[in-house]
């Protein structure tokens, strides 16, 4: 199996400018997350899908943070508008549900706005 | 919700040596346990897990241990090599939901000095 793969692996764009992030997570996994980790605050959960629809999305820090799982094989993190303190590395991880198994992470992709 | 505390924040062993991590954990109902390590620039990495109705697990110089009444639970690395340098997270999930929703500690630094 390839991972978890995600896409673009870094970002650089203007402040202001909208950003897309994606992810295709391992087949068969029904549970996806999106994490964003900073230095300062470590690794935090921004949202999780179970079969395609959103569980939790309490971690977002806010409107401009929207994702969307329109089916199994693919999600999207979409920032609108970006600001500077929106930079950080945002990981794709996915899982199997049913029992309890471990998160597998993508390689993550790195953003800077400027 | 779940609170998982992680100590020590950095570590530094010398090679051949012993390295030990601990987490504690808030809900006694955390029922998995999951260890990862992230070297620099990359993405977290499973190395061991435990499950709750198991108390020690171990893999070659992995070992990770849980003491339910106390609610914590340890990394054991022994004969340490410089390749084990990185940053070890542990994590703890809590059902009822049963989507394997991962809490984080802040993560360890470990150095393995030569």
């Amino acid at each position: 199996d390839a991972g978890v793969i995600q896409s673009p692996r870094h970002e650089v764009t203007e402040m202001g400018q909208e950003v897309t992030l994606r992810c295709k997570p391992i087949s068969g996994h029904d549970y996806l997350f999106w994490y964003r980790q900073t230095m300062m605050r470590g690794l935090e959960l921004l949202i999780y899908f179970n079969n395609n629809v959103p569980i939790d999305d309490s971690g977002m820090p806010e409107d401009r943070f929207s994702a969307k799982m329109p089916n199994a094989s693919f999600s999207t993190l979409k920032i609108q508008p970006s600001e500077p303190r929106d930079s950080a590395v945002y990981f794709c991880a996915s899982s199997w549900g049913h029992t309890l198994q471990p998160q597998h992470f993508g390689d993550g992709t790195r953003l800077s706005i400027l | 919700g779940e609170n998982v505390e992680q100590h020590p924040s950095t570590l530094s062993v010398q090679e051949g040596d012993s390295a030990v991590i601990k987490c504690t954990y808030s809900d006694s109902a955390s029922n998995y346990f999951p260890w990862y390590k992230q070297e620099l620039g990359k993405r977290p990495q499973l190395i061991i897990d435990i499950r709750s109705n198991v108390g020690e697990k171990k893999d070659q110089r992995i070992a990770v241990t849980l003491n339910k009444t106390a609610k914590h639970f340890s990394l054991h690395i022994t004969e340490t090599q410089p390749e084990d340098s990185a940053v070890y997270f542990c994590a703890a999930s809590t059902p009822p939901t049963g989507a394997n929703n991962l809490f984080f500690g802040t993560g360890t630094r470990l150095t393995v000095i030569p």
